[in-house]
């Protein structure tokens, strides 16, 4: 159960796009469309951003996108503001019928 | 509203155990698998357990053997009961609920392993 690999740190100007990655193998983001991805605040609970790969949940912006190709699964942000700002991680369900985190990823507003 | 409450978070000894609670209101607990997650201090997220509807449980290799996950519908409410704790199992642990669809967590209990 080895940690989906995230970049530790992206950052963007405000209004620009910026990709997270998070890199997997065939046992998890290659094996299955369960990928999700959540936003942490410092001091919060995480937040779902993103659902089975490309799915929003109820109220969140469609500036957050999903994506996967192989085992790299992606979350875009576009038109990016300064509430984006926080860590980032992506989930992954498993072949062990468990789930993986990624190492998460810092994102800052410049 | 969905909320999650837990509870039973504090300073144990490495060796010792504790019995996290999670308090569930605002949806039909029965209804719905939930999962524990754990953040140790200034670090990232890390699955622990999860128990399906019917009953189902699944760990974390970390912790297989040592924590045990279940559930009380009669009280709405879930339970980790962890054994042989280890000074890195220190970390806030999150109640969620439906992990897939991400529509709930706790705001957290924090488990510190220290001699």
């Amino acid at each position: 159960q080895s940690a989906l690999t995230q970049p530790a740190s992206v950052s963007g100007s405000p209004g620009q796009s910026i990709t997270l990655s998070c890199t997997g193998t065939s046992s998890d983001v290659d094996g299955f469309n369960y990928v999700s991805w959540y936003q942490q605040h410092p001091g919060k609970a995480p937040k779902m951003m993103i659902y089975d790969v490309s799915n929003r949940p109820s109220g969140i912006s469609d500036r957050f996108s999903g994506s996967k190709s192989g085992n790299t699964a992606s979350l875009t942000i576009s038109g990016l503001q300064a509430e984006d700002e926080a860590d980032y991680y992506c989930s992954s369900y498993t072949s062990s019928s468990t789930r993986v985190f990624g190492t998460g990823t810092k994102v800052t507003v410049l | 509203e969905v909320q999650l409450l837990e509870s039973g978070g504090g300073l144990v000894q490495p060796g010792g155990s504790l019995r996290l609670s999670c308090a569930a209101s605002g949806f039909t607990f029965s209804s719905y698998a939930m999962t524990w997650v754990r953040q140790a201090p200034g670090k990232g997220l890390y699955w622990v357990s999860a128990i399906s509807v019917g009953g189902f449980t699944y760990y974390a290799d970390s912790v297989k053997g040592r924590f045990t996950i279940s559930r009380d519908n009669s009280k709405n409410t879930l339970y980790l009961q962890m054994n042989s704790l280890r000074v890195e199992d220190t970390a806030v642990y999150y109640c969620v609920k439906d992990f897939r669809y991400g529509s709930g967590w706790g705001q957290g209990t924090l488990v510190t392993v220290s001699s």
